[in-house]
């Protein structure tokens, strides 16, 4: 178990640009979520998959995020055209669909927008 | 109303001390609680998972739960200072999945 992997870790970019980032969860895990932190908050839940199927989407992510999990491993989150208000850190969970279920977070992406 | 509240400290401690973290909820539906520790720079680390209201010990952390005041707790006993780090509380909804809801996280700083 190498955990939730998330990279990568720090992206600076200018104004307007287009960011991906990736997850890759837990091996086992079929549930994978996004969601963003800023300074002195809690995570903000963005959107969530059940293997390859993404089940809901916050009104936090508008038209300008979009995420993918292609065959159910991996996941990326694109956002296009960003603006200085993306700048968080963008955390990345999985849990398995047995058991008590409970989300395991990768270290995150943090965006900085100049 | 924020369905979860939790007051953001910071809290500072004496090495050995007993911290006790607190937040309340205002959804009913809210039937599972975690709390997580989260390092600087670092994602959420999974401390506890509770489900029944009473107490569950596990090592020096001590997670409360009141469904009927909606009120939990978590107490961290012999505090040191590699426990100095912020402390979220969550909740996940059911429904088959869990989207969770975290609160601000108290942010603690045990001093040597």
């Amino acid at each position: 178990d190498t955990g939730v992997s998330q990279n990568p870790r720090h992206k600076i970019t200018k104004r307007g640009q287009n960011v991906t980032f990736r997850c890759d969860p837990i091996s086992e895990h079929n549930r994978l979520y996004w969601y963003r932190q800023t300074l002195g908050q809690g995570p903000e839940f963005l959107t969530y998959f059940q293997n390859e199927a993404q089940l809901e989407k916050s009104r936090l992510l508008s038209d300008r995020f979009s995420a993918e999990r292609p065959k159910g491993s991996f996941s990326t989150l694109e956002i296009q055209r960003t603006e200085q208000g993306d700048s968080a850190m963008y955390l990345c969970a999985s849990s398995s669909r047995t058991g008590e279920g409970a989300q395991h977070f990768g270290d995150g992406t943090r965006l900085s927008i100049l | 109303q924020k369905e979860v509240e939790q007051d953001p400290g910071p809290l500072s401690v004496p090495e050995g001390a007993i911290v006790s973290l607190n937040c309340t909820y205002s959804n009913s539906a809210f039937q599972y609680f975690m709390w997580y520790r989260q390092y600087s720079r670092k994602g959420p680390e999974l401390l506890m998972y509770t489900y029944s209201s009473g107490n569950k010990e596990d090592g020096r952390f001590t997670a409360q739960v009141d469904k009927s005041s909606k009120y939990i707790s978590l107490f961290i006993r012999d505090s040191q200072p590699s426990d100095s780090a912020t402390y979220l509380c969550a909740m996940p909804r059911g429904g088959g999945y869990q989207k969770v809801t975290f609160g601000i996280g108290t942010k603690l700083q045990v001093i040597p």
